[in-house]
């Protein structure tokens, strides 16, 4: 059975740093992996979807990579601003979910000062 | 303009009074999802619909029920809510059912039993 698990599990830090956010998986034969946000008491925003095949996607600020063999992907955040302020979420989706269903990480609650 | 809507954003209903909690899409995607997340917890995947095709999870109690009269609507049918439903239930789309189809979210239904 796949897992996912994100670390930590909270962080807050103040405007302007870069940070980055960790999510490990247990089964690395995995088709893709995708980083959401959400807002309190909002549903997900996809912001990178990164496939089994590459190594890292990049949005603006937003840098996430994937290293299948360790089972781990990062999520790097430039210059971070308070409107950052959110719950990201990974999710994998792995040869073990039949029908290729998500299995989400449990999140990082990020807070942002200004 | 959302592209996945749930309506309505909150609901409220007593202890064993049946509720729906409605999805609609405007992406015209085969796929449509219904999962729960509890206060704190990663999304939890109750079903999905693949076109007419329903996939009901394996751990999904039998008290939840979904609906797809067409290509566009989802609903969501707890038949007798118990207060261990109170969750957040979001919908979700995507194109197709491959890998490489990334999942649109809706906002989310907040359920509360009284």
């Amino acid at each position: 059975k796949q897992e996912v698990t994100q670390i930590p599990a909270a962080l807050s830090v103040p405007e302007g740093e870069n940070l980055v956010l960790n999510c490990s998986f247990t089964d690395s034969a995995i088709y893709n992996l995708q980083w959401f946000r959400q807002d309190p008491g909002k549903g997900l925003t996809s912001l990178l979807l990164i496939q089994s095949s590459q190594r890292e996607q990049t949005s603006g600020r937003l840098n996430a990579s994937l290293d299948k063999s360790s089972g781990r992907s990062t999520l790097y955040i430039a210059a971070s601003q308070p409107g950052d302020s959110a719950t990201y979420l990974c999710a994998v989706i792995s040869a073990l979910n039949a029908g290729n269903m998500l299995t989400f990480g449990g999140g990082t609650r990020l807070m942002v000062k200004p | 303009d959302a592209m996945v809507i749930q309506n309505p954003r909150y609901q409220v209903t007593q202890f064993g009074k049946p509720v729906t909690l409605s999805c609609s899409q405007t992406l015209n995607h085969n796929v449509m999802y219904w999962y729960q997340q509890k206060s704190s917890q990663a999304p939890k995947l109750l079903f999905h619909y693949y076109d007419k095709d329903f996939n009901n999870e394996a751990d999904t109690p039998d008290n939840f029920q979904s609906r797809r009269p067409n290509t566009s609507f989802c609903f969501l049918d707890i038949r007798s809510p118990g207060l261990g439903d109170a969750a957040m239930y979001l919908c979700a789309t995507s194109r197709d059912r491959g890998a490489n189809q990334p999942q649109h979210f809706g906002d989310g239904t907040r359920l509360s039993i009284l």
